[in-house]
This record gives C-alpha cells, structure tokens and sequence, in this order.
C-alpha cells in the first residue's frame, strides 16, 4: 500500500478564500483522523472518523472548518472563509482497529494564508 | 484531560554517543506510539508499544504500563538522527483520540 496520501502537499491562499485539504488513508482502515500542527500547540486533533461517520469533532476550532467522509477511501477538510490563524501544516492519520490500532500519518499540507 | 509530558526538551548529542528520551502519561493507556519527525516534517512510525520492550535496529523502546511510562533508547546516534521524537498515546476513557506530547527535538552533531 502506498501510505496515507494527502493533497496538495503545500498551499498558500489569500485570507477569505475556501480552502479544501485532501485525504485517501489506507486501504483497509476503519478510522481515519485530522490533526493540525503549529508551534504553539503542537499536534492537536481536529475530528476523526469510524467507517466514514465523524465520531468527535470537538477538537474543530470553528464553524469555519468542516470535514466530510463520503466513502471509505476519501476525505475532505475545508475551511471556508481561511484566516492567517489558520496557518499550519494539517496531516491526515488513518488506523485499524480504533484503540488498538497503530495509526499511520501522511506527509501533511502545509497551508499559509496570506 | 490527558496529560502526556516528554522530557527532557532538547537534546543535543555527538555523533555516536547514546541516550534515552521519556514520555510520562497520566492514565491507562491501550496505545502507544513513538514516531520520529524528519527535517522534512514526515512523521515516521517508529514503535507501537502499549506494554513491553521492542526493538529495531539502534532504537528500542519500554513501555511500563503500570507506572505510566515510556522510554525511547537511542545508541550509536547518527546525524540522520535528527529530528523531533514524538510520543502518542490513546486512552479509552478519553475515546479513540491519539494524544500527543510536546516532543524531544534531537541534534546530532557530526
């Protein structure tokens, strides 16, 4: 398998634009998590989810932020209008097995908004 | 909340020489991973170790579950070293969330 691949690898917008990050984890996998990185509070988690229904978004910073999973293979995280707070790199996690699954990440997107 | 402190910081190291970085959690966990962060902001997976000692290559790791620790051992450091280590785990009172420490930044000097 090929690894958790996420999409674009770097973006950079203009603040108020929509902004649509890219997920395919790996085949087989049964939970599928968001994660954003920053210098100030590291890696935090943003919403997961178990056979493609969101499980806790409570890690969502604001209405601003949505993700979807339409199937097992896919999932988008948008933020819609984008502010330079939002500035970060955003990795997509995929697993097996919830608890007892070894998660796997993929290379990130590095997004700043300008 | 989950508490999940790794010490020390910052190491800087010469190349060749070992050391051991520590992840501290505050409850029972049903998992736990160490992952190395490249220069290029990769998270690599290096061990998942709920309990027990396992090991690849020059790195090993420990988990005494019981005392709600984690040891992650370095020998022979090379310079490829470098990074930032991260220690995660997941705790089932708090849900299927893998929650992460602050990370030891390692330099390795040549």
């Amino acid at each position: 398998d090929a690894g958790v691949i996420q999409s674009p690898r770097h973006e950079v917008t203009e603040m108020g634009q929509e902004v649509t990050l890219r997920c395919k984890p790996i085949s087989g996998h049964d939970y599928l998590f968001w994660y954003r990185q920053t210098m100030m509070r590291g890696l935090e988690l943003l919403i997961y989810f178990n056979n493609n229904v969101p499980i806790d978004d409570s890690g969502m910073p604001e209405d601003r932020f949505s993700a979807k999973m339409p199937n097992a293979s896919f999932s988008t995280l948008k933020i819609q209008p984008s502010e330079p707070r939002d500035s970060a790199v955003y990795f997509c996690a995929s697993s097996f097995g919830g608890l007892v699954g070894e998660a796997f990440f993929g290379q990130g997107t590095r997004l700043t908004v300008v | 909340g989950i508490q999940v402190e790794q010490s020390p910081p910052d190491l800087i190291l010469q190349e060749g020489a070992n050391s051991t970085l520590r992840c501290n959690f505050s409850d029972s966990v049903n998992n736990l991973q160490w992952f190395h962060q490249n220069p290029w902001g990769q998270l690599i997976n290096l061990f998942y170790i709920p309990s027990g000692t396992k090991q690849n290559g020059r790195l090993s790791a420990t988990t005494v579950a019981t005392e709600r620790y984690s040891l992650l051992y370095i020998s022979s450091s090379q310079t490829t070293d470098s990074g930032v280590y991260f220690c995660a785990v997941m705790i089932k009172a708090a849900g299927n969330k893998l929650t992460f420490g602050g990370g030891t930044r390692v330099l390795v000097k040549p």
